[in-house]
């Protein structure tokens, strides 16, 4: 069975400091990665999602992740951390075999400190 | 462009009493699916559909109910509402090419039962 886990549930941040939210997947084949965000009180919204292309992958507003198979992790970075980015945001994996369903990890919810 | 429609957007329900969340969208979208998100464990997939139809049971369908007789709605129904249901549910539809493609959201439906 596919699994999610992230590291941390809550990060705090400096604003203008990096932004670095861990992912690690459980999968016997490389699955489908997603990071979706959710501000306060909406839905989700897809930040980036990797589909076995390029390994870096690049987002919206400045975010992107990097699979790595061996380490079976989709780390999720921003260079730059603005008051904006204050979220939770979800890592979540999708295989083929397993009906393509997503499977979203625990969240991490960022705080951008002035 | 409406995306997804989610209503109500929150609700206060007995014990024991039933209720159909309704989630309706205009993307002409094949997969529809339901979550409940509740703190520190991410969204669960309650059930899904990949068409008019057509729908399976998810990571946890107990005490809930699908059906999808149109391709634009997916309404959830809870038989017996019990305080372990208390949750924010979300609704979310994508493109079915026998690969996720990117999940839309709706706002949610905070559930509250007492």
């Amino acid at each position: 069975a596919q699994s999610v886990t992230q590291l941390g549930s809550h990060v705090s941040v400096s604003e203008g400091a990096l932004v670095l939210l861990r992912c690690n997947y459980s999968s016997s084949v490389p699955p489908y990665l997603f990071w979706y965000v959710q501000y306060p009180n909406q839905g989700l919204q897809l930040l980036l999602k990797y589909t076995s292309a390029a390994t870096l992958v690049k987002g919206i507003n400045g975010f992107e992740a990097e699979f790595k198979k061996s380490e079976t992790s989709f780390h999720l970075t921003k260079p730059s951390a603005h008051m904006s980015d204050a979220a939770e945001y979800f890592c979540a994996v999708s295989l083929k075999a397993a009906g393509n369903k997503l499977t979203f990890g625990g969240g991490t919810r960022v705080l951008v400190k002035p | 462009n409406a995306g997804v429609t989610q209503t109500p957007k929150f609700q206060v329900l007995k014990t024991g009493q039933s209720m159909t969340l309704q989630c309706a969208q205009d993307m002409n979208h094949e997969y529809m699916s339901w979550y409940r998100q509740d703190p520190g464990m991410g969204l669960r997939l309650i059930h899904y559909s990949v068409g008019a139809g057509i729908t399976d049971q998810g990571e946890v369908p107990n005490g809930y109910n699908v059906s999808r007789s149109t391709t634009e709605d997916f309404p959830l129904r809870l038989l017996s509402a019990a305080p372990s249901q208390t949750s924010v549910y979300f609704c979310a539809s994508s493109e079915w090419q026998g690969a996720l493609t990117e999940a839309f959201f709706g706002q949610g439906t905070r559930l509250t039962v007492v």
